[in-house]
């Protein structure tokens, strides 16, 4: 009941292109669902994240929509660039007082070609 | 930059031996906690500290254990190591209130042979 399942693993877009990576969970206690960028070398990074009472939040060219009924989130990358080209992995927290206790998805590996 | 830092960066160790990674935790954080990442899979969460004393513990052994010092840096100790136990070691500072905002360091790579 803690996974978060995350696909697809790997996506490749064309500059510009609007890639989309899904997120599933089962937890209700969830009710934080942030998502991280990470670089080759570099530790995860928060990139924007959503509280359950929200059905969409954006932040620049980054959206996530968040369907609570259906216990799905999702990332909207609007006009990629080559320089978004990471691993990204959704997470969820909640239900608890394990602060920093985030359960995180697969990660989705996303290609930008130029 | 996050401002967490971490010790060593890459280190080799042999099975059954013992190994200490480090953390300095952002500025104004009084929160750590560890994660291991192992190739191609998202990070999976083996305790919290928060002001010295462990606040939480995900699906690890005993032989995996941590502190947590009065200016909040921290160590993470792992006993008698497995070749499983190869990941990425990623420290994260935050503070309460709760939140799911975690600045991470880049890690220490651990090898075990």
């Amino acid at each position: 009941q803690q996974q978060v399942k995350q696909s697809p693993q790997s996506l490749i877009v064309q500059k510009g292109g609007i890639p989309i990576i899904n997120c599933a969970y089962e937890n209700t206690a969830f009710d934080y669902f942030p998502w991280y960028q990470q670089f080759p070398g570099k530790g995860p990074a928060l990139l924007i994240a959503i509280r359950p009472d929200v059905s969409e939040k954006k932040e620049g060219r980054f959206t996530i929509s968040f369907n609570k009924s259906a216990k799905q989130f999702s990332l909207h990358i609007m006009d990629s660039q080559p320089g978004d080209s990471a691993t990204y992995f959704c997470a969820a927290i909640g239900g608890g007082t394990s602060y920093g206790k985030l359960t995180f998805g697969q990660g989705t590996i996303l290609t930008v070609h130029p | 930059e996050t401002g967490v830092t971490q010790s060593p960066t890459h280190l080799i160790k042999t099975r059954g031996q013992q190994v200490t990674l480090r953390c300095s935790s952002q500025s104004g954080h009084n929160t750590v906690s560890w994660y291991q990442q192992a190739l191609g899979q998202g990070p999976q969460f083996i305790f919290q500290y928060y002001r010295e004393e462990e606040n939480g513990r995900g699906n690890f052994p005993p032989r995996f254990s941590g502190l947590q010092f009065p200016n909040y840096s921290s160590e993470l100790n792992v006993n008698a190591l497995e070749l499983d136990d190869s990941a990425l070691y990623l420290c994260a500072s935050s503070s309460p209130p709760r939140t799911g905002e975690l600045f991470f360091g880049e890690g220490s790579r651990l090898t075990v042979l």
